[in-house]
């Protein structure tokens, strides 16, 4: 069966830290791999995807960037955080029409 | 613009009543629609979807209705239980090659009360 990591499960920044989170996924091959955002009280916002190794796709500007440097591994980044960056990150993956979500990360920039 | 929506931020439904969850689209080259539930503090987990050729997908408790001509999407949850308790959102997608990006709702929070 298939499952989703991520990690970590909570992260705590400071403004202007770098930022790095992690996303992998067992039991598939050359899934489309995405990353989401859920700010708090609002809905869940497509950041970027990628259909496979070193192909990414940005959704919206920001401050963020991307990349997939293995078949099942994706990983989200900023050089800089901005206090706008704090939110619930959410790794998902699909091979079909329905995507499949990881546990999230819970970051704060202070 | 925000082309799928869920009117209703809140739904507080007694146990083993039936539970409607609602969500409206915009944009008619949706053909796929999807329901998650999600908790606290969790990601989001894949209940039931149907495609646009279909009006109807049952799956236990769980059945999605479509109104293509209304641009309407409902789940109905019957009976429904206190662990339905969480946060409920639709998507859609249009076929888009290899991508299938979804676009969610901003959610209905639903509490079940014993």
């Amino acid at each position: 069966s298939q499952t989703i990591h991520q990690w970590p499960a909570t992260l705590v920044q400071p403004v202007g830290s770098p930022l790095s989170l992690e996303c992998t996924v067992e039991g598939t091959s050359n899934p489309n791999l995405y990353w989401y955002r859920q700010a708090a009280g609002r809905g869940l916002q497509l950041l970027f995807y990628s259909v496979g190794i070193g192909q990414i796709s940005s959704e919206v500007p920001q401050n963020l960037s991307a990349s997939r440097p293995q078949d099942r591994q994706f990983i989200l980044s900023s050089k800089k955080l901005l206090l706008s960056d704090s939110g619930f990150y959410l790794c998902a993956w699909g091979t079909g029409r329905e995507q499949y979500f990881g546990p999230g990360t819970r970051l704060t920039v202070t | 613009d925000q082309q799928v929506k869920q009117n209703s931020p809140s739904l507080s439904v007694q146990e083993g009543r039936i539970s409607i969850l609602n969500c409206d689209y915009t944009n008619s080259m949706f053909d796929y629609f999807l329901w998650y539930k999600k908790y606290p503090a969790e990601g989001p987990t894949f209940l039931i979807s149907i495609s646009s050729i279909k009006d109807k997908n049952e799956d236990g408790r769980f059945t999605v209705f479509l109104n293509k001509s209304a641009k309407h999407l409902s789940l109905h949850i019957v009976p429904s239980q206190p662990g339905d308790s969480a946060v409920y959102f639709c998507a859609a997608s249009g076929y888009g090659g290899a991508t299938n990006k979804l676009i969610f709702g901003t959610g209905t929070l639903l509490a079940v009360q014993p």
